[in-house]
């Protein structure tokens, strides 16, 4: 059973314009959400984060929205750059009380190909 | 510099043979964690530790040991039974989680391939 689902494997995007990667979750549990890039043989770096007590958090080129009812969340990067060209995983946790080991589930991952 | 250092980066292995991966951290960092990624599953979680001593089975944990002696380090053993070993591996830990924060720091992983 996948509980963090990101259905789209592959995104191609023009250089300046915006990317938006997508995520569903199944687990009403699930409070904490995060955003990783990943290049090949490389492990994942921590873009940015937010909790189910936000609906948008921002960091620069990166958004991440949430939609709690819908059990979405989404990362715009605006402008896109060459650079940003890797695999986003988003992945969700649970801080609730025993809940909380701090494991997080993934999704499968979105590749992005920005084009100059 | 703080991180994560896994080795080897590449490791062959024949079938049949257990293999062990090692991951360290400088982080001081309670919490551990392996995960392996297979192209189009993303990563999911082999097992992950706590605290020192103290380790639990991930969602793929069959086939996988860990031990947790120190701290620093948390070793994954592929032993022969995992019947799919090749995969590439990330090791992960994370500090804190009462802040409300639950970011794991990666390591830069191991490919392991069975011939």
């Amino acid at each position: 059973d996948q509980q963090v689902k990101q259905n789209s494997p592959s995104l191609s995007v023009q250089e300046g314009r915006i990317s938006i990667l997508n995520c569903d979750y199944t687990n009403s549990m699930f409070d904490y959400f995060l955003w990783y890039k990943k290049y090949p043989a490389e492990g994942p770096t921590f873009l940015i984060s937010i909790s189910s007590i936000k609906d948008k958090n921002e960091d620069g080129r990166f958004t991440v929205f949430l939609n709690k009812s819908a059990k979405h969340l989404s990362l715009h990067i605006v402008p896109s750059q060459p650079g940003d060209s890797a695999v986003y995983f988003c992945a969700a946790s649970s801080l609730i009380g025993s809940s909380n080991t701090g494991k997080l589930i993934f999704g499968q991952g979105t590749t992005l190909q920005v084009k100059p | 510099d703080g991180g994560i250092t896994q080795s080897p980066k590449y490791l062959f292995r024949k079938e049949g043979q257990n293999v062990t991966l090692s991951c360290e951290q400088n982080l001081n960092h309670d919490a551990m964690y392996w995960y392996r990624q297979d192209p189009g599953q993303g990563l999911r979680l082999i097992y992950y530790s706590q605290i020192v001593n103290d380790f639990q089975k991930g969602d793929i944990a069959e086939g996988y040991s860990v031990s947790r002696e120190k701290k620093e380090s948390f070793p994954l053993t592929v032993t022969s039974a995992q019947k799919n070993p090749t995969a590439f591996y990330l090791c992960a830990s994370s500090g804190d989680r009462g802040s409300g924060a639950n970011v794991l720091t990666f390591g830069a992983g191991s490919r392991l391939t069975v011939l």
